[in-house]
């Protein structure tokens, strides 16, 4: 079975650019969830899709994050535009089920300077 | 709200010690635990979990039990290898199905 993917791996922008993120999940998993992790934190959820409709965005920074899951497979995460305090590590996760164990892809490490 | 609380690392161990790390949540409700492990460059993975009070869940030769008394989940491994070198998270799932994690502990293993 394929894991979560994301891409990219890694990505360096200067504050006030804009960047996005893409996440594939397993296929057949209904449940999308997008985390951030700032270094030396645990991941702290950013928003939640059932399928392509929003369960949870309560810790979205929704002036400056938005997120959308098309067709409801593949998601996006952008910031536009981008603080110091938004460098850490974009982890999504996905799962068959909300009550169902999450897997966690790779992450993708954002710096911003 | 809803917390985890986890001892701060690192913890720094020879091969083959016995190895404890300290896990305690404030929940309303009856949360789900879980620990996940996270290796360098990777993302999170599943290690074991527990879903109700007196539950004990293992993986991998790691086990935590589900104290509801103590609220607490601490994890536990009788011998540790080089390779269980990582970031151990501690976490709770709500009714709402969502992830509330600690702040990690590194754990080092030395040959």
């Amino acid at each position: 079975e394929a894991g979560v993917a994301q891409s990219p791996r890694y990505k360096i922008i200067e504050k006030r650019q804009s960047v996005a993120f893409w996440c594939n999940p397993i296929s057949g998993h209904a449940t999308l969830y997008w985390y951030q992790q700032i270094l030396g934190q645990g991941p702290k959820l950013l928003i939640q899709f059932q399928n392509n409709g929003v369960v949870d965005d309560s810790q979205l920074p929704k002036d400056r994050f938005s997120a959308e899951r098309l067709k409801g497979v593949d998601s996006t995460l952008k910031i536009q535009p981008a603080k110091l305090e938004d460098s850490a590590v974009y982890l999504c996760a996905s799962s068959f089920h909300s009550n169902q164990p999450q897997h966690f892809g790779d992450g993708t490490r954002l710096s911003i300077l | 709200g809803d917390s985890v609380t986890q001892m701060e690392g690192p913890v720094t161990l020879s091969e083959e010690a016995f190895l404890t790390i300290n896990c305690t949540y404030t929940a309303t409700g009856y949360p789900s635990l879980f620990w996940y492990v996270q290796y360098p460059g990777e993302g999170l993975q599943l290690l074991l979990k527990a879903t109700k009070a007196d539950d004990k869940g293992s993986n991998k030769g790691f086990e935590a039990t589900y104290r509801k008394e103590t609220t607490s989940f601490h994890l536990e491994k009788g011998s540790v290898q080089v390779s269980d070198s990582a970031v151990y998270f501690c976490a709770l799932n709500t009714g709402f199905q969502k992830l509330v994690f600690g702040t990690g502990t590194r754990l080092l293993v030395s040959p």
